[in-house]
């Protein structure tokens, strides 16, 4: 089975702070995803990474950037924690290989970001 | 461009009566279709997918799917609610290129006892 895991399920900084959110999958996924989740606004993309070393803006990149140095490796960056940066922060990966596989995504658990 | 919209923000529903979650997409050729849940502080897990093949699709915990082009429609159902289906629901359409218009803005399902 794909695994997804995120290295924070929960995290507490204050306003300014650089935080750093890690994902890693284990399925040699292509694509890798940072999604942010909050209540009544459902799942908007960050950014999304189709390979090492490339990366696209999604729906809402303003203060947020992204590294993938290693393929299984997808890292979130907060340069400036600010407090409406508090939410639910969920990564994904998915293949680009065809046959079966369509888009479907695989979740890691989450990682409940709070800004004080 | 792919995208797709829930029309329902929160369902209620009664243990042991059935569900009906609607999604309806939009797209310029066949799309593939997903459903994923989520518990409370859990990530998302697949539901179902549709992917061109059967348009009834079957997915775990007794849920299926149908898709229907004439509507544009992929409703998620299930005959029978059970306590644990509390959950929140995401319809997702997949892309090759566009992941940016692919989640709905999710069902909140509650079962009353």
């Amino acid at each position: 089975d794909v695994k997804v895991t995120q290295s924070s399920r929960y995290l507490v900084k204050r306003t300014g702070e650089k935080v750093f959110l890690e994902c890693v999958q284990d399925m040699d996924h292509e694509n890798m995803f940072w999604y942010r989740q909050d209540p009544g606004l459902g799942l908007r993309l960050i950014y999304f990474s189709y390979d090492v070393k490339m990366k696209e803006k999604g729906d809402i990149p303003e203060g947020y950037s992204v590294s993938r140095e290693k393929k299984e490796r997808f890292s979130l960056i907060l340069e400036s924690a600010s407090t409406n940066q508090t939410s639910m922060y969920l990564c994904a990966s998915s293949s680009i290989s065809g046959g079966a596989d369509t888009g479907e995504l695989f979740f890691g658990e989450g990682s409940r970001l709070t800004v004080l | 461009a792919q995208s797709v919209t829930q029309l329902d923000s929160h369902v209620s529903v009664s243990e042991g009566t059935p569900v009906l979650l609607r999604c309806n997409y939009s797209s310029s050729y066949s799309p593939s279709l997903f459903w994923y849940v989520q518990h409370p502080n859990k990530g998302l897990q697949l539901l179902l997918k549709y992917t061109s093949a059967a348009t009834l699709v079957k997915g775990i915990n007794g849920f299926e799917a149908e898709f229907k082009k004439s509507e544009t429609s992929f409703h998620l159902t299930k005959p029978s609610a059970h306590m644990s289906d509390a959950a929140e629901y995401f319809c997702f359409t997949g892309a090759s290129n566009d992941y940016k218009l692919s989640f709905g803005a999710g069902t909140t399902v509650t079962v009353r006892a």
